[in-house]
């Protein structure tokens, strides 16, 4: 199970950091990843990080502007976003990976929590 | 960058009847290890994405077998062989094979007729 928060108005420039609170399954043996969907929009995929946080990689559209981070004392994955723009308006959810396997990314998604840019 | 294609992008279908979804890729999904990485998910109306598909033909634990993935290569296809109310939404096709640059397709709505 996968519950993000902290999605909320912000203004072009702002920053805002989101919460994924993972439970049912071994935090501390998943890499996890931000998929986001503007409104009436498809997926784009933005941040994975590894299961120990040692390697994390970033969508070229918010390289430098966004951080992906997880506590494995709380089972917590955090995405940092500064520089926020209109184009950052969409819905993030949280998704895992399968074990050891990128390649079949995404096996569980959260229920997304909505960012909006937008003075 | 790879880019999918799904067609079409609206798909109005009979309850009962079947359906199918083409999904193509700009670029091989075989894998340096012989496996290709090809998902299909649904994302109901006012829902989070599920995954129903993964490595092109494997069935997630709880998606019903009206579901099947198949196709090689580049060119890829989601059949529900007989459609169901339950089964509307949009449903897309995303590529593994390239990650940590996954990319999804546009997406595909299926509606009842």
């Amino acid at each position: 199970h996968l519950l993000e928060s902290g999605g909320g108005l912000v203004q072009p420039g702002g920053s805002l950091r989101l919460s994924c609170a993972a439970s049912g399954f071994i935090f501390n043996n998943y890499a996890m990843t931000w998929v986001r969907q503007a409104p009436g929009k498809g997926l784009e995929w933005v941040s994975v990080i590894s299961y120990n946080g040692d390697s994390t990689y970033y969508a070229d559209s918010v390289k430098g502007r966004f951080i992906i981070s997880r506590d494995t004392s709380d089972n917590t994955l955090y995405l940092q976003m500064h520089s926020l723009r209109a184009d950052d308006t969409a819905m993030y959810y949280c998704a895992k990976v399968p074990y050891g396997d990128y390649a079949n990314a995404f096996d569980v998604w959260g229920q997304g929590t909505m960012v909006t840019v937008s003075t | 960058d790879i880019v999918l294609t799904q067609s079409p992008l609206s798909l109005p279908v009979t309850l009962g009847q079947p359906a199918s979804i083409s999904c193509r890729s700009t670029h091989s999904l075989v894998h340096s290890n012989g496996n290709t990485y090809l998902s299909w998910f649904q994302q109901r109306p006012g829902q989070s994405p599920r995954r129903l598909i993964y490595q092109v033909s494997k069935r997630d634990s709880g998606v019903p077998d009206r579901f099947s993935g198949s196709g090689s290569g580049t060119d890829f296809t989601l059949r529900i062989s007989r459609v169901e109310a339950d089964d509307v939404g949009v449903y897309y096709c995303m590529q593994g094979t390239h990650w940590p640059e996954w990319t999804f397709g546009q997406g595909t709505k299926v509606e009842i007729k």
